[in-house]
């Protein structure tokens, strides 16, 4: 059964590079199946996509990150990544990634990881 | 400011019937399928309903939802203390090619 683990520093300080692993077991990163995403939620706050990584490799972001994130694979860990740079204060969330079907409907994640907490501060 | 519009708050009694509103636009529920996540406390979104009405294997059928223009509706009938979560929708949004949600609705079984 899919299963999927976040994990990352907690804290990190404003103008710094956040970077986050997503743990995948029981499927392949490269999976044909499967798209990954990852979303986030502030204190408090609704839910707000990050980007996905789709079953091509290929990579959309949100618009309103403006050129700071990055996502990737490592295939030889099984995992996925995510890069924030120049974070702020307004970075600080819980941060998920999530798995979505290629076959499924657009946009729906049907498994998620438990999420890590990330607050920005000095 | 969220792209779907969804109340903060709704609550109902043990047993009543409530409903969640989500209003969309043409590029976003006008033109897709809708989704519903629910968010127990403390716990990762779970997926609930998709194609506006269809419920992935284990949601009761006490769960159920609709659409209709460029609006969306969950409605969860013979409510439980258990049912108390906060409430998403979501769909695809056209001109961001990606996924977008609504603000969340936080039930509370009274």
């Amino acid at each position: 059964q899919l299963q999927l683990q976040e994990s990352g520093p907690g804290l990190v300080k404003p103008s710094e590079i956040l970077s986050l692993t997503c743990a995948v077991s029981s499927v392949s990163v490269r999976s044909t199946d499967y798209h990954w995403g990852w979303i986030r939620q502030p204190p408090g706050r609704g839910l707000e996509w990050l980007g996905t990584m789709y079953s091509s490799g290929s990579t959309h972001y949100n618009p309103s990150l403006k050129s700071r994130v990055t996502m990737s694979v490592d295939t030889s860990k099984n995992d996925l990544s995510l890069r924030l740079s120049s974070v702020t204060a307004a970075d600080t969330a819980v941060y998920y990634c999530a798995s979505a079907m290629v076959r499924g409907p657009l946009g729906a994640f049907g498994v998620w990881g438990q999420g890590t907490v990330v607050t920005v501060s000095s | 400011q969220s792209v779907l519009t969804q109340p903060p708050s709704a609550s109902g009694t043990p047993g009543q019937r409530v409903t969640i509103s989500c209003s969309g636009t043409t590029s976003t529920i006008g033109s897709n399928t809708v989704i519903w996540y629910q968010q127990l406390p403390r716990t990762a979104p779970k997926l609930l309903i998709y194609i506006n009405n269809q419920r992935p294997s284990g949601v009761p059928d006490r769960f159920s939802g609709s659409k209709s223009g460029t609006s969306a509706s969950l409605a969860i009938s013979g409510l439980q203390s258990e049912d108390e979560a906060d409430y998403y929708c979501a769909t695809w949004d056209d001109s961001l090619n990606g996924p977008v949600f609504g603000g969340g609705t936080k039930l509370t079984v009274l």
